[in-house]
Order: structure tokens, then C-alpha cells, then sequence
């Protein structure tokens, strides 16, 4: 079963524009979750969404947003980068949603903002 | 509020010794807690999780974590470890009653095996 993939892996933007991250979760998983990690801050939760919901919202401003699909597909939306956004974005999904279960990591997209 | 402490930066182990990656958490209801590890330019690995039952709980690749409530710990061990488990190893929990689906992390433990 493929795992899950998160493209691109590399992002090079300027401050000021905004970017796109896409998100393909495992195969029957209907739960996906984005995090952001840096070096200063570790593993800070953005946002989850379960069968195309938002369920849950971390503490970042307005300029961070995602959205899922039917397909259970996710992307997330950057808008006006600032050099602060640099980081690791991770998205993991998960079977059925429950606090139970574990998440299952992509490999991530390491975004720099120049 | 929900909340891990992992208490060392780094841990350095020789190959074959045991090996213990401390954790701590504090929560307002019952703690769901899991460990994660992580390579370098590569997403987090899921190793093990405790929700109840047993205190000691087996994951992949030969760990194991000792859950103690009375402590509010959930320390990784290994009894033997080996070089490629060099690694940054994330404790992270979830408050099962009163936060959402956030997993809440711990800063990260960098573990050293040497030959």
C-alpha cells in the first residue's frame, strides 16, 4: 500500500507570494492533518479535516488554509509568504479519524521563502 | 491544557547497550501517547502508541515504551541498540477527553548510536 505523498518536496518562493501544497493520503484513510516544523518552534498542528471538514484549526493566522477533497485528497494554501514560513510542512493521514489512532507521515515539502 | 517534555536534547548510546528516551506529559483527562522517530529529510514514523491496558507497550523495530501514570511518564527503551537507530525521536499525546484531534509533540530527542 503506498504510503502517504506529498508533492513537491522542494519549494522556493519570495515573500509575498503565495503557495500551494498538495496531499495524498494512504488509500481508505479519510483523515488527513497538516503540520509545520521548524527548528525554533518543533511540530506545531495547522489544521485537520475529516470527509471534507475542517475538524480542527492550530493557531495560525488567517494567511494559512487548506481544504480536502472528495477523494480525501488535501492541499494547504500559504498566502502572502513571509521568511517566517520557511519550514518542513507535514501531512499525515489517518483510517478513521479517532484520537486512538496514529498518524501516518509523508515524507514532507520543505518550502523556503527567500 | 495538554503537554510533553522531552528532558534531553540528546541521548548517546554505545551499539548494543540499552537505551531510554525520556517523555513526560501532562493532560487534563486520559493521556493517548505515542512515539515517533525521524530521519533525516524524511516525515515521522509511527513506533508505538498507548491508549490503556498494559503499561508496557511493544512497537517496531524492537521498541518498547514503559507507561507510568503515577509519573506521568512514557519512556522509550530498546534493550539493545543499534547504529541505525540514530535518529530524532518525537513523543508526542493526545488528552482524550478534552482537546480535539491535535496531536501535541515534545521538542524531540536526538539519539546517537555509536559503533
Amino acid at each position: 500500500k503506498a504510503g502517504v505523498t506529498q508533492t513537491p518536496r522542494y519549494l522556493i518562493k519570495t515573500r509575498g507570494q503565495q503557495v500551494t501544497l498538495s496531499c495524498s493520503p494512504i488509500s481508505g484513510h479519510r483523515s488527513v492533518s497538516w503540520y509545520q516544523q521548524t527548528p525554533g518552534q518543533g511540530l506545531q498542528f495547522l489544521f485537520e479535516y475529516f470527509s471534507e471538514t475542517q475538524r480542527n484549526k492550530g493557531n495560525f493566522p488567517g494567511r494559512f488554509s487548506g481544504r480536502q477533497f472528495s477523494n480525501s485528497r488535501s492541499e494547504m494554501n500559504v498566502s502572502t509568504l513571509e521568511l517566517g514560513d520557511s519550514a518542513l510542512y507535514l501531512c499525515a493521514s489517518s483510517f478513521s479519524g479517532a484520537q486512538i489512532d496514529p498518524l501516518h507521515f509523508g515524507n514532507g515539502t520543505r518550502l523556503t521563502v527567500t | 491544557a495538554q503537554s510533553v517534555a522531552q528532558p534531553e536534547d540528546q541521548v548517546n548510546v554505545a551499539e548494543g547497550n540499552p537505551l531510554t528516551v525520556k517523555c513526560t506529559y501532562s493532560v487534563s483527562g486520559n493521556p493517548y501517547l505515542f512515539w515517533y522517530v525521524q530521519y533525516p529529510n524524511r516525515g515521522l514514523q509511527f513506533l508505538l502508541k498507548y491508549i490503556t491496558g498494559d503499561n508496557l507497550v511493544k512497537g517496531s523495530y524492537g521498541f518498547e515504551a514503559e507507561f507510568n501514570k503515577s509519573q506521568t511518564s512514557f519512556h522509550l527503551k530498546k534493550p539493545s541498540a543499534l547504529v541505525s537507530d540514530s535518529a530524532l525521536y518525537f513523543c508526542a499525546v493526545r488528552d482524550g477527553v478534552n482537546s480535539g484531534y491535535a496531536l501535541n509533540f515534545g521538542k524531540g530527542t536526538s539519539l546517537l548510536v555509536t559503533p
